[in-house]
């Protein structure tokens, strides 16, 4: 059972353009939302995250908005450098437990010069 | 570095062969993961060790997966009797209790490829 839909599969931007990354999620005990940016060969690298007392946060060009009544949350990357062309993955996890991370399936997100 | 090391990086073996991984967290952190990232996918968790303590293993993890953590140091994981699904980036990950948002901190990954 997938507990975290991201969308969409795949997104091409132009430089300076914003991209937009949707996740949603079913599992209400998630209480800490991270997004993480993988280029091809290397591990995911930890880029920004949000717990779900806050609906917005902001870290440089890269916003997370979160709807908890929703049970949605969305990556914003405003300015696209084609340096931000990677895969990005939204993912979840519940304090108190073992914390492992249910990741979605993966945006890969390619920004024309 | 001090970041999460893996090795080796790349593993081609033939189907039934055993196999083992390494992976070096970072110094101070007590928790360990293991993930496995098939193509086109995100990463799955497959086991958890705070400190020596393997404390939770995916549904994934079949008895041919064994993972250690001797020490509470680095960690390896084995497979035994490989299989053509096995072939994957096994991924490993260490955090700290005293990170702000239990932030998990990603090796390069193993990527393994069974003839």
């Amino acid at each position: 059972q997938q507990q975290v839909k991201q969308s969409p599969q795949s997104l091409i931007v132009q430089k300076g353009g914003i991209s937009i990354i949707n996740c949603a999620y079913e599992n209400t005990a998630f209480d800490y939302f991270p997004w993480y940016q993988q280029f091809p060969g290397k591990g995911p690298a930890l880029l920004i995250a949000i717990r779900p007392d806050v609906s917005e946060k902001k870290e440089g060009r890269f916003t997370i908005s979160f709807n908890k009544s929703a049970k949605q949350f969305s990556l914003h990357i405003m300015d696209s450098q084609p340096g931000d062309s990677a895969t990005y993955f939204c993912a979840a996890s519940i304090s108190g437990s073992a914390r492992q991370l249910t990741f979605g399936s993966g945006t890969q997100l390619t920004v024309l010069p | 570095d001090t970041g999460v090391s893996q090795d080796p990086r790349h593993k081609i073996t033939k189907r039934g062969q055993n196999v083992t991984f390494r992976c070096d967290p970072i110094s101070e952190h007590n928790r360990l993961y293991w993930y496995r990232q098939t193509l086109g996918q995100g990463p799955e968790f497959l086991t958890y060790f705070q400190n020596e303590a393997q404390l939770e293993k995916s549904r994934l993890l079949s008895d041919r997966f064994s993972a250690e953590r001797p020490k509470g140091s680095f960690s390896t994981l084995e497979i035994q009797r490989t299989e053509q699904g096995d072939s994957a980036m096994y991924l490993c990950a260490s955090s700290s209790p005293g990170l702000f948002l239990n932030e998990q901190f990603f090796g390069p990954g193993t990527r393994l490829t069974v003839l």
